[in-house]
């Protein structure tokens, strides 16, 4: 079946340093990925998304790279702060008006 | 503007009652969803609903019905509350339109069902 999953349930990172965060899927025809940033009782945020035809995409101090090859999608953070300190997860979306499949979430945490 | 809006914040059942969880979207969305969250998982679909008068089963559909009563609002209902649907719960509503940039979440219900 269908998956999407993450590498690390949980990073620690120095304020100002850069963040990675991965996650693998597989068996996927989805048309989007996506990454969201969930804080502590809110509901999830969008960050970025990225199309299945694309390899990178940057917005501000994110940037997300797509590997399809080995179906593996990441989240870069560049100088970390301590407002990135959140559950981070990445979702695929499959076609216009589809469906978000989430995976497990990793948990950033930012020391100052 | 709101967003997207759930109610109630917060709700214990006891095992075997009914309940109702309320949301509305006012940004004209033509698709809503419910999903729902347990401890160091991600989110589950439970059912959604691409346009107005239509709902289809997601993920985890057992135990819940919903209602799309007009195109702001999005009901879930629980028939008879099981601990197992111990959970938080999200609605999200999205502009049915390529990629995932107006897909909006609500800020949650924490529903306890001992």
């Amino acid at each position: 079946g269908e998956s999407v999953g993450l590498h690390l349930p949980t990073l620690s990172v120095q304020e100002g340093d850069n963040s990675i965060i991965n996650c693998a899927y597989s068996n996927s025809a989805s048309d989007y990925f996506i990454w969201y940033k969930q804080e502590s009782g809110k509901g999830p945020q969008f960050i970025i998304d990225i199309r299945s035809n694309m390899d990178k995409r940057q917005g501000q101090r994110v940037t997300v790279l797509l590997n399809k090859t080995v179906k593996h999608l990441s989240l870069q953070i560049a100088a970390t702060q301590p407002g990135d300190s959140a559950v981070y997860f990445c979702a695929e979306l499959k076609g216009q008006g589809g469906k978000l499949i989430f995976g497990q979430g990793t948990e950033l945490s930012v020391k100052p | 503007n709101a967003g997207v809006t759930q109610t109630p914040k917060f709700q214990v059942l006891k095992t075997g009652q009914s309940m109702t969880l309320q949301c509305a979207q006012d940004m004209n969305h033509n698709s809503m969803y419910w999903y729902r969250q347990d401890p160091g998982m991600g989110l589950r679909l439970i059912y959604y609903s691409a346009s107005e008068g239509t709902t289809d089963k997601g993920e985890v559909p057992n135990g819940y019905n919903v209602s799309r009563l007009n195109k702001r609002e999005f009901s879930l209902r629980l028939e008879s509350a099981a601990p197992s649907q111990t959970s938080v719960y999200f609605c999200a509503s999205s502009p049915q339109g390529p990629g995932a940039y107006g897909y909006t979440f609500g800020s949650g219900t924490r529903l306890t069902v001992v």
